[in-house]
């Protein structure tokens, strides 16, 4: 199956900070979505994004699927945005299943 | 909120022991999605539904089973515990129809299965 590497594993920044999360995935992905897991254990949708670039605020998303990577930007950072981040990319169109990649862990410190 | 919902949010039960955990999709959305979320493991895919018929299998133990039903709320059933099935579950849900619909997946806010 499809693997995917998230870097770096683990990170700290202070507010105010911006910062890149990258997600390499090994084969050609239909489609990729970007999850945030807070504290509490929810995981909240931020993008999903097949190819191209998305802005939300202060977040922003690039997936180059030719090249077999996604990009999440986090800039002017906030104690909010801690926790993990997961990449999930989705191998085959329509309804199926998601590959989450080992996350990358936030702590944003005031 | 996702607009999928789970429950219960915590069970804690012994091992041997087996549990349903239940979990009602976004409104109009077919597809329903297991995920185990464990330490060593991260978060993986367990099994998929649609409309009601099996569509997908990933690591699922033959300990475990799951339906979805025809009001297209779906339950995984988790038999003969053992310590090592501790771990947050998730449903999560996607689009209504093959044509003209994302299939972003609204994940719910887990259930947290506690095996002592």
């Amino acid at each position: 199956g499809i693997q995917v590497e998230q870097s770096p594993p683990d990170l700290i920044l202070q507010e105010g900070a911006n910062s890149t999360l990258r997600c390499n995935f090994s084969d050609s992905v239909n489609n990729l979505q970007w999850f945030h897991q807070n504290p509490w254990g929810q995981l909240i949708n931020l993008f999903y994004i097949p190819s191209g670039t998305k802005q939300n605020g202060r977040l922003s998303a690039t997936t180059v699927a030719t090249e077999r990577y996604s990009l999440l930007y986090i800039s002017s950072s906030q104690t909010t945005d801690s926790g993990v981040y997961f990449c999930a990319p989705r191998r085959y169109s329509g309804n199926t299943p998601l590959v989450f990649g080992k996350g990358t862990r936030l702590s944003v410190i005031a | 909120d996702s607009g999928v919902t789970q429950t219960p949010k915590h069970l804690i039960t012994a091992t041997g022991q087996r549990v349903t955990l239940r979990c009602s999709p976004r409104s109009g959305d077919l597809s329903v999605y297991w995920y185990q979320q464990s330490l060593d493991q991260g978060l993986q895919f367990l099994i998929q539904y649609y409309n009601g018929e099996e569509r997908a299998k990933g690591n699922i133990l033959e300990r475990f089973s799951a339906q979805q039903f025809p009001d297209l709320h779906s339950e995984l059933n988790l038999s003969s515990l053992e310590l090592g099935d501790s771990a947050l579950y998730f449903c999560a849900s996607s689009g209504g129809t093959e044509e003209g619909v994302p299939y972003e997946q609204y994940f719910g806010p887990g259930t947290r299965l506690t095996v002592t």
